[in-house]
């Protein structure tokens, strides 16, 4: 069975601060890997992707996540943040084979001015 | 890009009535989704569909049915509404090979009195 924890329900960081934003998952097989964002009432956007290759990852708004197998994490950093990032965060994890991806219950990411 | 439309965004029905909500996608994609997002439970599956007229139960599907007539469109049915299904309601589609992403319509927030 695969499960996604995101352990941090709310995570509220100054303007221009680091952030990291955690991802567990456990699954029996080897999986692909997703963030994705949700701003306020919009649906979910494709923020970053691991599929195979190199373990660091990185998106145009200078998010980056990077996928550690052997503790099964994918958490997703930033080293300055913005106030326009002020959102929701989802990890989400398609295991090799499945037809649908496994959501953890999302991160809300505050920016404090 | 591509674009997955909900048909509302914004929708309130009374309890025992037949709710319809539809998805239309334009990237000619196998698979379609619908699911549910509720606050701390994250995205959950309601139903799924790898083809049309094909469909497969996700991890919620009591109270709901679905239709797909044709490749472009899915239907997510509410049988007869009841008020612990009032939510938002997210659809998506995608390629059938799983190492490609999710892609998201901006959601209908339904409300069942």
């Amino acid at each position: 069975a695969q499960s996604v924890t995101q352990l941090d329900s709310q995570v509220p960081v100054f303007e221009e601060a680091p952030v990291e934003l955690r991802c567990n998952y456990s699954s029996s097989v080897s999986v692909y890997l997703f963030w994705y964002v949700q701003y306020p009432n919009q649906g979910l956007q494709l923020l970053l992707k691991y599929l195979s290759g190199s373990t660091l990852v990185e998106s145009i708004n200078g998010f980056e996540a990077e996928f550690n197998k052997s503790q099964t994490s994918f958490h997703l950093r930033k080293p300055s943040v913005h106030i326009s990032d002020t959102a929701e965060y989802f990890c989400a994890v398609s295991p090799t084979g499945a037809n649908n991806l496994f959501f953890g219950t999302g991160t809300r990411l505050t920016v404090i001015p | 890009d591509v674009k997955v439309t909900q048909s509302s965004r914004y929708l309130v029905k009374r309890t025992g009535e037949k709710v319809f909500l539809e998805c239309v996608q334009d990237m000619d994609h196998e698979n379609m989704f619908w699911y549910r997002q509720d606050p701390g439970l994250g995205l959950r599956l309601i139903y799924f569909s790898y083809d049309v007229k094909m469909k497969e139960k996700g991890d919620i599907p009591e109270g709901y049915s679905v239709s797909r007539e044709k490749k472009e469109r899915f239907s997510l049915i509410l049988e007869s509404a009841s008020t612990n299904q009032t939510s938002m309601y997210l659809c998506a589609s995608r390629h059938r090979a799983n190492n490609q992403p999710q892609h998201f319509g901006d959601g209908t927030r339904l409300s069942i009195l």
